[in-house]
């Protein structure tokens, strides 16, 4: 059974900090792999994607990804309140499925 | 580019009725998923249909069934419902080129759903 792991949260961090969240994978042949934010009560929107070992960057957000330890996470740095939400892990394995984790809550403190 | 459109956005049903939930996908994505999303379990999925084939399935009874129409909008039902199935269904389109690349999903607005 190919599994998508997140911590469920809530992860509170202080407004201004980094926020650091983590996902691990089990299939080692995955191939892509995405990040999504969902607000409460809205529908999940993608924010990140990678496809290659090491960090992409794009803003506040950073992407890692590490394949041999199957480890991919998100940094959000300078958090702010409206980065309050549930982030969604997902990922491709060799096919043309996405898997996703369950989220992890992320709360920013004012 | 549109994006994906889920109608209704809101339904109230009783216990025992069956419902049927629309998905339009964005214009030539030929990939349909469709979650069950409860704040105690997450994100569930439910199934995917491409080319009008159902593709993958998730553990759901078989009162939770789909379809795809040739222009890739896709139907969900279910029958008999019960109070557990209330909950927020949304549909995800992506491009899936067959290749692992493209299968980036799209998340509609969902439909939310009440069971009384």
């Amino acid at each position: 059974q190919k599994e998508v792991e997140q911590n469920s949260g809530p992860l509170s961090v202080p407004e201004g900090a980094i926020a650091s969240l983590n996902c691990t994978y089990s299939d080692r042949g995955s191939q892509s792999f995405f990040w999504y934010r969902q607000y409460s009560g809205k529908s999940p929107e993608l924010i990140m994607f990678i496809y290659s070992n090491g960090d992409k960057e794009d803003g506040r957000f950073t992407a890692q990804l590490n394949k041999a330890s199957q480890y991919v996470s998100l940094l959000i740095r300078d958090s702010q309140p409206s980065d309050s939400a549930t982030y969604l892990c997902a990922v491709t394995p060799r096919d043309d499925k996405i898997i996703f984790g369950k989220g992890t809550r992320l709360h920013i403190l004012p | 580019k549109a994006g994906v459109t889920q109608t209704p956005r809101y339904l109230i049903k009783t216990r025992g009725q069956q419902v049927t939930l629309s998905c339009s996908p964005i214009s030539g994505h030929r990939s349909v998923s469709w979650y069950q999303q409860t704040p105690g379990q997450g994100l569930q999925f439910l199934f995917e249909y491409f080319s009008e084939t159902q593709r993958n399935k998730g553990n759901f009874p078989g009162r939770f069934s789909g379809r795809q129409f040739s222009n890739s909008r896709s139907e969900m039902n279910v029958s008999t419902l019960e109070l557990g199935d209330s909950a927020l269904y949304l549909c995800a389109s992506s491009l899936s080129t067959g290749t692992g690349s493209g299968t980036e999903a799209f998340f509609g607005q969902g439909t939310r759903l009440t069971v009384v």
